[in-house]
């Protein structure tokens, strides 16, 4: 059974890069998307964006100028790259698989991450 | 951007009562629908998707519902572990968007 689990730092500084990664266990990166969604605190969800196993992307344009999502060559994890943040990114971040049809059938139990000084 | 809509935000239920969430979309999404559950602390959870179908492990008490910009979650007979938040979600276009989330809480 696949499992997912986020890692990275809980604090980052304002203005400065937050960088997570999703492990995947118990099953293959191949023949699926693998999105980051977030939910700010008091707030609802956000789709960030998801990337196929063989790399092609896709963001949210609300985002996309601060993003970028990579599979690591190991194929078993990938990762989120958000630069430029501020308090409005202080959130919990998901990772989750995603199927072609668009929904997500396997997530993570979630990291949070605090924008502050 | 498709825009979610969901009513009512916070629902009071008692264990045993049969309870529905409400989702509307902007724009018809046909059945491109899907719903969470997300409790603090735990994975979120897929319940349904394609707006009927319902994921695999998942309770029978759970259904969905509806097609178009209209869409419905029922709850048959609640439980005690159902006391969560649900979100739908339309996988019509991207970006994929959510609503805001109903939250059931015990009456």
């Amino acid at each position: 059974q696949v499992q997912l689990q986020e890692s990275g730092p809980g604090l980052v500084k304002p203005s400065e890069t937050l960088s997570l990664t999703c492990n995947v266990s118990g099953g293959s990166i191949s023949s699926y998307y693998w999105s980051w969604i977030r939910q700010p605190p008091g707030k609802g969800l956000e789709w960030i964006g998801y990337i196929y196993y063989s790399g092609s992307t896709h963001y949210n344009p609300s985002l996309k100028s601060r993003i970028t999502i990579s599979v690591a060559t190991s194929k078993t994890q990938f990762s989120l790259k958000l630069r430029s943040v501020t308090a409005a990114d202080t959130a919990v971040y998901y990772c989750a698989r995603n199927l072609v049809t668009g929904y997500m059938d396997v997530w993570g139990k979630g990291t949070t991450v605090t924008v502050s000084s | 951007d498709f825009h979610m809509t969901q009513s009512p935000s916070t629902l009071s239920a008692s264990v045993g009562d049969r309870v529905t969430l409400t989702c509307r979309t902007s724009e018809g999404i046909s059945s491109s629908l899907n719903w969470y559950q997300l409790k603090p602390g735990k994975a979120p959870k897929l319940l349904i998707y394609s707006a009927s179908s319902l994921q695999s492990g998942v309770p029978s008490r759970f259904s969905g519902s509806g097609s178009g910009t209209d869409f419905t979650l029922t709850i048959s007979t609640l439980q005690p572990e159902d006391f969560a938040t649900y979100y739908c979600q339309q996988s019509y276009s991207t970006p994929l968007t959510f609503g805001g989330g109903t939250k059931v809480e015990i009456k």
